[in-house]
């Protein structure tokens, strides 16, 4: 079981950067690391997934060090639909696609 | 390409009932689990299927079940309802279910147990 560990809470202000970190301590071999975006009564949001290095999309940036051992989420210029809760889950089973939710990071963005 | 849909979005049921929920995968995918939301448990898997079969099992009692169709549609079913089964219960569906495909959720139907 791949658990994940992650703030329970961060606030930031509209423009600013926000990095979110997340410790991936028995990530396995195979798994992959994703992002998810989660608003109150709506199915998680895909934001982004890497393996290892740096990945970039049109929403955010993904760090993750050569050891795997943590991920870093980065939302450049955040703005006020930017509040949520934002998860980083780990793997249940190696080679298997059940994901383990932890509490998730809730971002609260201020004007 | 419409992503997963879940059908129906809400559900009231009462203690002993039971209930059946659907999922369409996004067009192409082959994966399709299941997962329940709830304010203290948080979200946790319950059940994965590919290809008509069910590959893994969360940690749930046997009230819960599912299926899936050959077109990859999938149905969860809750039997004997009981309070604590009122969650948000989701579907997410990935190409082939391995380990680089993402799975993307759909929006989930919320379930009330009276």
């Amino acid at each position: 079981l791949a658990k994940t560990t992650q703030p329970i809470s961060m606030d930031s202000y509209e423009g600013q950067e926000v990095n979110i970190t997340c410790s991936h301590n028995n990530i396995a071999t195979n798994d992959y690391i994703t992002w998810y975006q989660q608003f109150p009564s709506q199915g998680p949001r895909f934001i982004i997934q890497g393996y290892k290095t740096k990945v970039t999309n049109e929403v955010a940036s993904l760090f993750i060090p050569a050891d795997r051992k943590s991920s870093t989420l980065s939302l450049p210029r955040v703005s006020l639909s930017d509040t949520a809760v934002y998860y980083c889950p780990g793997e249940q089973d190696t080679g298997r696609r059940a994901l383990t939710f932890g509490s998730g990071t809730r971002l609260q963005v201020q004007p | 390409k419409a992503g997963v849909t879940q059908t129906p979005r809400y559900l009231i049921k009462t203690r002993g009932q039971q209930v059946t929920l659907s999922c369409s995968p996004i067009s192409g995918h082959r994966s399709v689990s299941w997962y329940q939301q709830t304010p203290g448990q948080g979200l946790q898997f319950l059940f994965e299927y590919f290809s008509e079969t069910q590959r893994n099992k969360g940690n749930f009692p046997g009230r819960f079940s599912g299926r899936q169709f050959s077109n990859s549609r999938s149905e969860m079913n809750v039997s004997t309802l009981e309070l604590g089964d009122s969650a948000l219960y989701l579907c997410a569906s990935s190409l082939e279910g391995r380990p680089a495909d993402t799975q993307y959720f759909g929006p989930g139907t919320r379930l009330t147990v009276l």
